[in-house]
């Protein structure tokens, strides 16, 4: 596709289950980007993957965060024992270069509801 | 550590009026300034940035912004809004040599007619 693109738009779960976010990056982009957005809060970064480097998993906000991406492009996002307080819109992103100065282009993101 | 803080959430401003939408930030170090916008059932895009150089960065669609390294400020203004400029705008930060950007709360403009 031209865009970044997520899916599911949108899973509600139950507390405790494990749930698994994808996406698909612009063809080409070798860095992908992991960004949580929940109510009123700005975009809080989770993850970040350079081409074949080790990822910068600085951001995830404990160990029931999980994330590969496979062969340089599709990214899964997991989270194990879904907690209430995981209920957030989960972005994709992915940029042609690895610099700062490349622009982020992002999906339209993953709903996440914790019941 | 970064940080950006927009201190309005929302605001409304009614077609054809001036808009300012506030934004600062803190860094210890030199840093590089985004404004990204989320259209209504959209992804987030890139508005404008700034790198180096000029201090007044212009967006296509009117918007622009000025760093002012003295006030830590990335302001984001157009002098007349449109209907079509409803959105949240985030305002963004990131160390030069960094990778990963650090958004802001957003600002929900709203422009009534």
């Amino acid at each position: 596709g031209a865009g970044v693109s997520q899916s599911p738009s949108n899973k509600v779960t139950e507390k405790g289950k494990d749930v698994e976010l994808r996406c698909d990056p612009i063809s080409g982009h070798t860095a992908l980007y992991w960004y949580r957005q929940s109510l009123g809060q700005g975009l809080e970064f989770l993850i970040y993957f350079q081409g074949n480097s080790a990822p910068d998993k600085s951001g995830l906000p404990s160990d029931r965060f999980s994330a590969e991406r496979t062969g340089g492009s599709v990214s899964t996002l997991t989270i194990q024992r879904t907690q209430q307080e995981d209920s957030a819109v989960y972005l994709c992103a992915s940029s042609l270069t690895s610099g700062t100065d490349g622009e982020l282009f992002f999906g339209e993101g993953s709903r996440l509801t914790v019941l | 550590a970064q940080s950006v803080t927009q201190l309005d959430s929302q605001v409304p401003v009614f077609e054809e009026a001036p808009v300012e939408l506030r934004c600062n930030y803190s860094s210890s170090v030199s840093v590089y300034l985004f404004w990204y916008v989320q259209y209504p059932n959209q992804g987030l895009q890139l508005l404008l940035k700034y790198l180096s150089g000029s201090t007044l960065v212009e967006s296509i669609n009117g918007f622009e912004a000025e760093f002012n390294k003295s006030q830590t400020s990335f302001h984001l203004r157009k002098p007349s809004v449109h209907i079509s400029d409803t959105a949240e705008y985030f305002c963004a930060v990131t160390p030069r040599g960094r990778r990963a950007l650090t958004f802001g709360s957003g600002t929900r403009l709203q422009v009534q007619p």
